[in-house]
């Protein structure tokens, strides 16, 4: 059976600090690790990773893979009060199927 | 862009009811989705379907069912609503192959009375 595990399930910090939030995965014909982030709706889809070691940034995210040790992380930097949200990982395998982990509650204060 | 459009936010039902979910997409993508979320679960795939009138179980499909007689449209079924299946649903689309991320829907919050 799938597996995918996020730790921690919930983080505190200030604005300004960086963190990162962690994602291990066992899954059978692994296709690929998405990262989401959700806010009070619909999840709403930051990254893609199929390669081992390729960094993907978007303006304070980024995120990277590793394959062999079958694990992402997902790196936010100056962390601002609105990446308050609950960050989720995903991995894609047979018949596109993805299987979620229970998500990162991530509060940035003030 | 693409939407994917449930049909209803809220949705509050009686035990034993026949409920209907409706999701649309607008975008011809072949699979689509039905998550539920719970509090300390995650997202749980209910059950899934990459072509019409085609569908597959998810992780717990137990007490649902799903229809797709067109492409843009999945419903989820629950034939006897119980206080269980109080939950959030989420519908989600993505092009065929898992080379594309999930799109979602905004979900629907049902309460079961």
């Amino acid at each position: 059976e799938d597996k995918v595990v996020q730790s921690p399930l919930s983080l505190v910090v200030h604005e300004g600090d960086t963190v990162t939030l962690n994602c291990s995965y066992e899954v059978t014909n692994f296709r690929s690790l998405l990262w989401y982030k959700q806010e009070k709706k619909a999840p709403t889809f930051l990254f893609m990773l199929t390669s081992s070691g390729i960094e993907k940034k978007s303006g304070r995210l980024s995120s990277i893979l590793d394959k062999k040790e079958l694990f992402s992380i997902l790196n936010i930097t100056a962390t601002q009060t609105g990446d308050s949200a609950v960050y989720l990982c995903a991995d894609t395998g047979a018949n596109s199927k993805l299987t979620f982990g229970k998500g990162i509650t991530l509060s940035v204060r003030p | 862009d693409v939407k994917v459009t449930q049909s209803s936010r809220y949705l509050v039902k009686r035990t034993g009811e026949k409920v209907f979910l409706e999701c649309v997409q607008d975008m011809d993508h072949e699979n689509m989705f039905w998550y539920r979320q719970d509090p300390g679960l995650g997202l749980r795939l209910i059950y899934f379907s990459y072509d019409v009138k085609m569908k597959e179980k998810g992780d717990i499909p137990e007490g649902y069912s799903v229809s797709r007689e067109k492409k843009e449209r999945f419903s989820l079924i629950l034939e006897s609503a119980s206080t269980n299946q109080t939950s959030m649903y989420l519908c989600a689309s993505s092009l065929l192959g898992g080379s594309s991320p999930l799109h979602f829907g905004n979900g629907t919050r049902l309460t079961v009375t």
